[in-house]
Order: C-alpha cells, then sequence, then structure tokens
C-alpha cells in the first residue's frame, strides 16, 4: 500500500463548478500536507500547505486537514480553464524532510 | 536566474549508456532534492542535499545512480548502465525556509526527459 493515495482522474468538469480533489494517507507522523499544481511538461508549483486540522483559503482554493481520518482535500471554487492541470498532494515528517506524493489528478475545466 | 533550472530538458540514450542530468537551484538556497515522476506515477524522492551534511540518498533505487552537489549549489546526477526502466522525468527542488512556519518550501525545475531506447 502506497503511503499517500489519490485518484489519478482525470477529473473534468464545466468552467464555473467547483472541483473537489482528496487525498489519504496511512502514517500518522505526517505533519505538513501540501498541493502542487503541474501544468503540462513543467515543473510541480506550491498552492497551499498547511500544518493542522482545519480548512485554509486562498483566494479561490480552500485545503482542508482532517488528521482523525488521514484525509486531505483541496477544493477550487469558480473554476477556470487555466485551472486544468495535475494536482499532487504531498505530505511531509517534518520540515526540511523530503515530501511524499501522491500519484496526482488530472483536472479538465472545460470552457 | 529567478528559477531552478535544468539541462539538457530532453535526453534520448541508448541502453547501457551514462547520462549526466544537471540541476542549477536558486541562489541562495542551501537544500536541494532530486525527484523520478514516471508516466502515470507520482514524484519518487531519490535523493536529497542539506548544505554540506551528508546526502540522504535512501531513495535511490540502485547503485547505477548517483548524485554530487558542488560548491553547494550546481548538482549532478549521474545514472550508469542506463536501463529502459529509468525513462521518466527526472525533477530537481531547491528549498528555503517559509519562515513563519518553519518550513523548506520546495521550488522546482522544469525537470529533464529521459527516454532510454
Amino acid at each position: 500500500q502506497k503511503e499517500v493515495e489519490q485518484d489519478p482522474g482525470p477529473l473534468s468538469v464545466p468552467e464555473g463548478a467547483i472541483v473537489s480533489l482528496n487525498c489519504t494517507y496511512s502514517n500518522s507522523a505526517f505533519q505538513y500536507f501540501m498541493w502542487y499544481r503541474q501544468y503540462s511538461r513543467k515543473g510541480p508549483e506550491l498552492l497551499m500547505y498547511t500544518y493542522s486540522s482545519g480548512n485554509k483559503e486562498d483566494g479561490r482554493f480552500t485545503a482542508q486537514v482532517d488528521k482523525s481520518s488521514k484525509y486531505i482535500s483541496l477544493f477550487i471554487r469558480d473554476s477556470q480553464p487555466s485551472d486544468s492541470a495535475t494536482y499532487l498532494c504531498a505530505i511531509i515528517k517534518a520540515a526540511g524532510n523530503k515530501l511524499t506524493f501522491g500519484g496526482g489528478t488530472r483536472v479538465l475545466v472545460k470552457p | 536566474g529567478a528559477g531552478v533550472s535544468q539541462s539538457p530538458s530532453n535526453k534520448v540514450t541508448e541502453k547501457g549508456k551514462d547520462v549526466e542530468l544537471r540541476c542549477d537551484p536558486i541562489s541562495g538556497h542551501t537544500a536541494l532534492y532530486w525527484y523520478r515522476q514516471s508516466l502515470g506515477q507520482g514524484l519518487e524522492f531519490l535523493i536529497y542535499f542539506q548544505g554540506n551534511s551528508a546526502p540522504d540518498k535512501s531513495g535511490l533505487p540502485s547503485d547505477r545512480f548517483s548524485a554530487e552537489r558542488t560548491g553547494g549549489s550546481v548538482s549532478t546526477l549521474t545514472i550508469q548502465r542506463t536501463q529502459q526502466e529509468d525513462s521518466a522525468v527526472y525533477l530537481c527542488a531547491s528549498s528555503s525556509i517559509d519562515s513563519p512556519g518553519g518550513l523548506e518550501t520546495q521550488y522546482f525545475g522544469p525537470g529533464t526527459r529521459l527516454l532510454v531506447l
């Protein structure tokens, strides 16, 4: 079993819809929870990170962590075609340690 | 440069040949990571350099893989006697401390696409 599981998609939504992405993880030692966005033929870029259970908002993006269920989510409101990309969750045990990634979910927002 | 750069962007090689992949991190970043991304797979950690400390090599898949970081800046990932299963995108990241949370934010380069025929 992988340490971080993520549905590969693809997830296709109409423009303006809410995109809902999630990951589950198995190791309770994980402390930091991140979401990266990766456009085709580019490196991943950090969207958001959280440290504790709860919600964190940044513009149209909301990250949610439920440590008791080992479940993390990313919501994208008012989705745009430019949001079409692969979204990767990544988890880290401690600051400075290596990232453990989910497999990524490919998202397609149709105009 | 403003970001992490990697070269070459694409590399095609024959099975059995050695390849070298280069990473130029963001100036001033003390930590450098190499990851591998295979088709349909997530990113797989390979190796981590932090300052003058001994590197964390725990992710290297075999002894054909090695990496070095010269002068605390540029890094080279070397794959000897390449195999077809080595075909992947090799990504480099460098990091800085995100002061409020104490988290090292990793910034990725565009990757080197390696194809072993």
